[in-house]
This record gives C-alpha cells, structure tokens and sequence, in this order.
C-alpha cells in the first residue's frame, strides 16, 4: 500500500483569499486523484492529475478555481482559489492501487479540513 | 450512470456482536470491482474490502466479509466480532472495468456506532 501524506492537516482562512494543498506519496504513482467531502457527505471527485499532462477535471470543477500541478510522480497540488465558505470542506488526495497491472481501487491522504470564514 | 446507493445512514451494534451494513448499485456493465471505504473520526479513508464483479466467491478480510450478490446489484458489508474501533462512517464504492480512467463512485455512507 502506498503512504501518503498532505499538508496542511487544516486551515481556517478568509474570504477571496487561496490556498494550496500539497500531496506527497512514498512511491511513484501514475495517477493522483483529488476529492473533496463536504461536512457530513460523500466523496466527490474534483480531477484526475496525470504527470506530464493537463489534470481532467469533473463536471462542476474548473481549473480557475481548482488548479493542479503535478510536477512528478511522487507529487501534486491543489489549490482552492478565491475561497468562500461553500468552499469548506475536507480535501482528499488519492491514488490508484494496482494488482498485477489492475487498478483495483484507492489509497487516501489523511485529508486538509479548510474553514472559510 | 453508475449509482451506489446505502439506505441505511445510521446504524448501532452491540460490541462483539455482528452487524451488516447494506449497499446496493446500479449499472449496465458486467465486468467491475466493488469497495468499502472506512472513515474514521480521524477522517484517514482506509480501503477495508474489494470485490472483483467476476468473482463469485465473497471476498473476506479477517473479521470483515461481503455478500455479493450479483444479479441483485447488492453489496452487503458484515462485520462479525464488532469492536469499538469499527466505529466509522462506511462507504460502498464502485468502479467500472480493469483499465482506463473510470473514477470511483462513492454512496453518501452509514455511519456505524458501536456501543460497548
């Protein structure tokens, strides 16, 4: 299983103003995902960050307000830009676990809780 | 569209006992995997069970086990030997095929109390 860690763990910041989440992983990965859980719901996936290519984002993300980078294989961030307090949320690194060459489901990041005041 | 769907969004069992949290999917696909996430209060999501659509054997994790039925579309999680660490919110998930970029689909989660 792969170790991942994000940081911050959690912030408290201010309206229009942004914030970015790093995501480190112990192995190299080829996909990295990034969620964000809302108080008390589900997981929604933001985008998918490829190395070396332009993150795809779902429906309802856009990369002015959620950019990525992803400058290697062991590493991505996210920033959340312009924050308002919709904005509030735990925000979730993801990567691909693989069985002999499958993707066979998902490893998280302990999560970034930001509050938008 | 895929949909995972957990009807139960709270649930209590005694400790030491078993208890089953339902999940059920809906797709057109036949070749797919199935997952419970846990969440702790900590937050940390901890893959607990995966289960290949093609497999008609139940996928088992030490005290942790699965009821797939397929036709049915139902996922179900048992966990036998309940203890207070189980205490979390559970979520089915799906994924379609064995390749490609399909992403996971989350349910909304039940969130299991164990009482000691």
């Amino acid at each position: 299983s792969a170790v991942i860690s994000q940081k911050p763990s959690r912030d408290i910041c201010q309206r229009g103003t942004s914030l970015t989440i790093q995501c480190q992983v112990d192995s190299q990965v080829t996909m990295m995902f990034w969620y964000r859980q809302q108080p008390g719901q589900s997981l929604t996936l933001i985008a998918t960050a490829n190395q070396g290519s332009e993150a795809t984002y779902e429906s309802g993300f856009v990369i002015d307000k959620f950019p990525i980078s992803r400058p290697n294989l062991t590493f991505s961030t996210l920033t959340v830009s312009n924050m308002s307090p919709e904005d509030s949320s735990i925000y979730l690194c993801s990567v691909e676990a693989t069985l002999a060459g499958a993707r066979v489901g998902q490893y998280f990041g302990p999560g970034t809780r930001l509050t938008v005041l | 569209a895929q949909t995972v769907t957990q009807s139960q969004p709270e649930m209590s069992v005694q400790e030491a006992e078993t208890v089953t949290l339902s999940c059920t999917y809906d797709t057109s696909e036949s070749d797919y995997y199935l997952f419970w996430y846990k969440q702790p209060p900590s937050r940390q999501m901890i893959l607990v069970i995966r289960q290949e659509a093609y497999k008609q054997q139940n996928a088992t994790e030490n005290r942790f086990s699965v009821n797939f039925q397929k036709a049915a579309k139902s996922f179900s999680l048992k966990i036998s030997d309940s203890q207070l660490g189980d205490a979390a919110m559970y979520f089915c998930a799906y994924r379609r095929g064995l390749q490609g970029d399909d992403k996971i689909i989350f349910g909304k989660g039940t969130r299991l109390h164990i009482l000691p």
